[in-house]
């Protein structure tokens, strides 16, 4: 199992292009998120998805787009970049079981894709 | 709003030291408590969770343990190696779809 891959690695756009972001997971995971990693802000909700078809904001949404067509496949789109989105971009995916009464949730995470905003 | 911190931000160690990183939460309302490694320019990898019920979880010589009502949670590391250099994340998850919220690191550096 490749886990959970991300497309491309490396990224340099100018401000005002659009470019999209592929995550793909062979996990069979119901669970997909897009995190970007910031110096001294720590990783950060961009946005979620928890089935095919369905998508919802995280903590810093703006400026970007997703969708989840596919249940393997978790798309971030930039519109109109701008240099505040220079970033680590991460995604992940989980499954979720119910163990002992409880909810357990393990996130697989990515290798990362660092984009620069010029 | 969920804040985590982590202390301290950068530890030094000689090889062979046992050392405890530590990661606190302000709503103990949580599902799960997940610790990661980083290394430089890499991915995160899942090293431990710990459910809301629980109190501890143990994989080789990492143990972190989890206190929910004071909010804390630790993870301790026995006889450190340089292979264990890296930045220690600890991240809770809250509701159930358990997004997560991270702190913002430990900084890891164990010297031969």
């Amino acid at each position: 199992n490749a886990g959970v891959t991300q497309t491309p690695k490396f990224r340099v756009l100018k401000t005002g292009q659009s470019m999209t972001l592929l995550c793909a997971q062979d996990m069979n995971h119901e669970y997909m998120y897009w995190y970007r990693q910031d110096p001294g802000m720590g990783l950060r909700l961009i946005h979620y998805s928890v089935g095919e078809g369905t998508t919802a904001k995280g903590e810093v949404p703006d400026g970007y787009n997703v969708s989840r067509l596919k249940k393997q496949n978790f798309l971030l789109g930039l519109e109109s970049a701008a240099p505040s989105q220079t970033s680590v971009y991460f995604c992940a995916s989980s499954y979720q079981l119910e163990v002992g009464g409880g909810d357990y949730n393990e996130q697989f995470f990515g290798p990362g894709t660092r984009l620069t905003v010029l | 709003k969920q804040e985590v911190t982590q202390i301290p931000a950068a530890l030094s160690v000689p090889e062979g030291e046992n050392l405890v990183l530590n990661c606190s939460f302000t709503d103990s309302a949580i599902y799960n408590l997940q610790w990661f490694r980083q290394d430089p320019g890499k991915g995160l990898t899942s090293l431990l969770l710990i459910q809301s019920s629980q109190r501890e979880q143990t994989s080789g010589r990492l143990n972190a343990s989890l206190d929910k009502s004071s909010g804390r949670s630790t993870l301790y590391i026995a006889a450190s190696q340089p292979g264990d250099s890296a930045t220690y994340l600890c991240a809770v998850s809250r509701g159930r779809y358990s997004t997560l919220t991270f702190g913002k690191g430990t900084m890891l550096l164990v010297s031969p």
